[in-house]
């Protein structure tokens, strides 16, 4: 079946450490995102890309890289500038403009 | 500039009644619309979209959602629920002249009472 894989599913940082969180999709999709969540703020859009060797900044790219090498594969990093890193981390993807996005199941990561 | 607002941060509805979600969006024209669900520790689902023509649009689990210019709304209802659509419901929109973004609302958290 189709779809999008996010790994680890749960993910423990060190202070100072950067940590790199893993999506892959299978659905030949040219664009990609990465999108973090916290408690009652909704998604907010860290990176996207819609094609490859190219993406751009979201709403909150600060602390953040990614890199999309492949179609397939959109890995995001969440470096040691990122202060407040603990949150649920989705990855999706999407066909092109007004196609829905299909979501991954998260990654949760947390502060050790 | 543009929002979509989820006015209800939680709603709780008995098993077996119905159901309505608000969502309303700031926009001048007339945007592409998803409804998404979440359920705890997953990733979002698509229940349904609207692009354009028919206002009520179906989707999957029973849901429908109706797209109202007038009022910059577009609601999900379901005549009767279920305790398994317990859940965080989200509301997009997309910009007609937009790169491939999407605007969420906050959500609405569905608590369903047995």
């Amino acid at each position: 079946d189709g779809g999008i894989t996010q790994s680890p599913k749960y993910l423990f940082r060190k202070e100072g450490q950067n940590v790199t969180l893993s999506c892959e999709q299978n659905l030949n999709h040219d664009a990609m995102y990465w999108y973090r969540q916290d408690p009652g703020q909704g998604l907010r859009l860290i990176y996207y890309s819609q094609i490859v060797n190219d993406f751009q900044k979201g709403d909150i790219a600060e602390g953040y890289s990614v890199s999309r090498e492949k179609k397939e594969s959109f890995p995001l990093t969440v470096t040691s500038a990122q202060k407040n890193p603990t949150a649920f981390y989705l990855c999706a993807s999407s066909a092109g403009f007004r196609q829905p996005q299909h979501f991954g199941d998260g990654t949760r990561l947390s502060i050790l | 500039a543009q929002s979509v607002t989820q006015p209800d941060i939680h709603i709780t509805v008995s098993e077996g009644a119905s159901l309505e979600l608000r969502c309303n969006y700031s926009y001048g024209a007339t945007p592409y619309l998803f409804w998404y669900v979440q359920s705890p520790g997953q990733g979002l689902q698509l229940l349904l979209k609207y692009f354009s023509g028919d206002t009520l649009v179906q989707g999957i689990k029973g849901f429908e959602a109706e797209f109202k210019r007038s009022q910059s709304s577009f609601n999900l209802r379901k005549p009767s629920v279920h305790w398994s659509d317990a859940a965080e419901y989200f509301c997009a929109v997309g910009l007609m002249d937009s790169n491939y973004q999407l605007i969420w609302g906050a959500g609405t958290k569905l608590i369903i009472k047995p």
